[in-house]
């Protein structure tokens, strides 16, 4: 599959569990992004990592954790969350980290449920 | 750092009509100003882009303007069609982008 990729598609967990969201980008880019989505914030970035080092950190809570492997893989991992973090999480990558260039192309996303 | 405010939140128009959406931004050093398109249930998906070095850029219905004076750039769709129907969202980037909060256009047949 061409382009920006996430897995699962849907994901319903309890406050208790602990899962990963996964990203997979095929367009050679050198920077990925996190992205959460919900109807009080529609585009809220999380975390930016530009050759697999961390850039951004949003102030976002520690119970989200990002990991970088490689400049084609993007994982978000969670523990402990709260109903108020159920959202669409979007993975997103670009050529270039900032300015010109900056170009996103995002994943379709990964609705989450936490109950 | 940026802050992008996006105005109108939701727009309805009556088909062949054009649209018009708005934003300014605060941070005079952002040279890059992208547009992006989200059906409902899907991705979002740049539609359009303009730099800083350039007042107006146009593709088929579609046209952005900036003005960097005012710190404003808006987005232009003419002859509107259902399928135009969609989520809108501005950014403005120097090193990461800062998305306004979305435009709902529903365009009526």
């Amino acid at each position: 599959e061409t382009g920006v990729t996430q897995t699962p598609r849907h994901l319903v967990m309890g406050m208790t569990n602990k899962k990963s969201l996964k990203c997979e980008q095929h367009l050679g880019h050198n920077a990925m992004y996190w992205y959460k989505q919900s109807a009080k914030k529609p585009l809220e970035l999380m975390f930016v990592y530009s050759l697999e080092e961390r850039v951004e950190n949003n102030s976002v809570p520690s119970r989200f954790s990002p990991e970088c492997p490689n400049s084609s893989h993007l994982f978000l991992h969670l523990h402990t969350l709260q109903p108020e973090d159920s959202a669409l999480y979007l993975c997103a990558s670009s050529r270039l980290a900032g300015g010109f260039g900056n170009e996103q192309f995002f994943g379709p996303g990964t609705r989450l449920t936490v109950l | 750092g940026e802050n992008v405010e996006q105005h109108p939140s939701t727009l309805s128009v009556q088909e062949g009509d054009s649209a018009v959406i708005k934003c300014t931004y605060s941070d005079s050093a952002s040279n890059y100003f992208p547009w992006y398109k989200q059906e409902l249930g899907k991705r979002p998906q740049l539609i359009i882009d303009i730099r800083s070095n350039v007042g107006e850029k146009k593709d088929q219905r579609i046209a952005v303007t900036l003005n960097k004076t005012a710190k404003h750039f808006s987005l232009h769709i003419t002859e509107t069609q259902p399928e135009d129907s969609a989520v809108y969202f501005c950014a403005a980037s120097i090193e990461k982008l800062v998305f306004g909060k979305g435009t709902k256009l529903t365009v009526n047949p």
